[in-house]
C-alpha cells in the first residue's frame, strides 16, 4: 500500500519555465490538497479538491493551477515559474473533510 | 496573516521527562485541532487530534490539551524518547472549511 506517491522528488525549473507535479493516492480518498512548506511560514494550502472533477482554490493560489481528471490523481501546475515558487511542495488525501490527512514525501522545487 | 502560531521554534528535552509544545490560534471559528510530525525528507504524518467540544485527548504518551477561551492548545509527551525528535505542527480548522491552517512548527529534539 503506498499511499500518497508524488513525482517528481526534486525538481530545477528556470525562471518563465512550466511544469506539472504529480499525486496519486490509492487510498480512495475524496479529498486531495496540495500544500507548499516555506521556512518559518508552516504549511499552507495552494488547492483542494472535493472530488473527481473539482477543484477550488485554497490560501495561496496565485500561479498554480490544478486538475482532478481521475479520483486517484491530483495534478499541480506551473505555468510560468518565478523565484517565488521556490519551495516544498507536498500533496495529500483524505477520506472526508480534512480531519486525518496523508502526506506524500514532498516535491523539493527550485526555481532559478 | 499567520492564525495558527507556534512561537517556539525549537524545543531540547531530556529522554524521558515531558515534553510540551504550545500552539495559539486567532480565529475564533476552528474547531478542529490536529498536530502533525514531521521527519526530514519525509511528509507530516498526523498524530493526534482534537475537537473543541473536548478539552482533552489522550493516545498512548501523546496528550492535546484545549483551551478554548486562551484560544491555545498544547501537545504534551510523556515520557520523552530520541525517536520522538522531529518537527511538530500545530494545524486548525473550522467545520465544513477545507482551509486548514498550520503553525510554522517547533523542532524537538530528545536527548538520550
Amino acid at each position: 500500500n503506498a499511499g500518497v506517491t508524488q513525482t517528481p522528488k526534486f525538481r530545477v525549473l528556470k525562471t518563465g519555465q512550466s511544469m506539472t507535479l504529480l499525486c496519486a493516492q490509492d487510498m480512495n480518498h475524496e479529498y486531495m490538497y496540495w500544500y507548499r512548506q516555506d521556512p518559518g511560514m508552516g504549511l499552507r494550502l495552494i488547492h483542494y479538491s472535493v472530488g473527481e472533477g473539482t477543484t477550488a482554490k485554497g490560501e495561496v493560489p496565485d500561479g498554480y493551477n490544478v486538475s482532478r481528471l481521475k479520483k486517484q490523481n491530483f495534478l499541480l501546475g506551473l505555468e510560468s515559474a518565478a523565484p517565488s515558487q521556490t519551495s516544498v511542495y507536498f500533496c495529500a488525501s483524505s477520506h472526508r473533510q480534512i480531519t486525518e490527512a496523508f502526506f506524500g514525501q514532498g516535491t523539493r522545487l527550485t526555481v532559478v | 496573516d499567520q492564525q495558527v502560531k507556534q512561537n517556539s521554534p525549537s524545543l531540547s528535552v531530556q529522554e524521558g521527562r515531558i515534553s510540551i509544545l504550545n500552539c495559539d490560534y486567532t480565529n475564533s471559528m476552528f474547531d478542529y485541532f490536529l498536530w502533525y510530525k514531521k521527519y526530514p525528507a519525509e511528509g507530516p504524518t498526523f498524530l493526534i487530534s482534537i475537537s473543541s467540544i473536548k478539552d482533552k485527548n489522550e493516545d498512548g504518551r501523546f496528550t492535546v490539551f484545549l483551551n478554548k477561551s486562551a484560544k491555545h492548545l498544547s501537545l504534551h509527551i510523556v515520557p520523552s524518547q530520541p525517536g520522538d525528535s522531529a518537527v511538530y505542527f500545530c494545524a486548525a480548522s473550522a467545520y465544513n472549511n477545507n482551509d486548514m491552517r498550520f503553525g510554522a512548527g517547533t523542532r524537538l529534539t530528545v536527548k538520550p
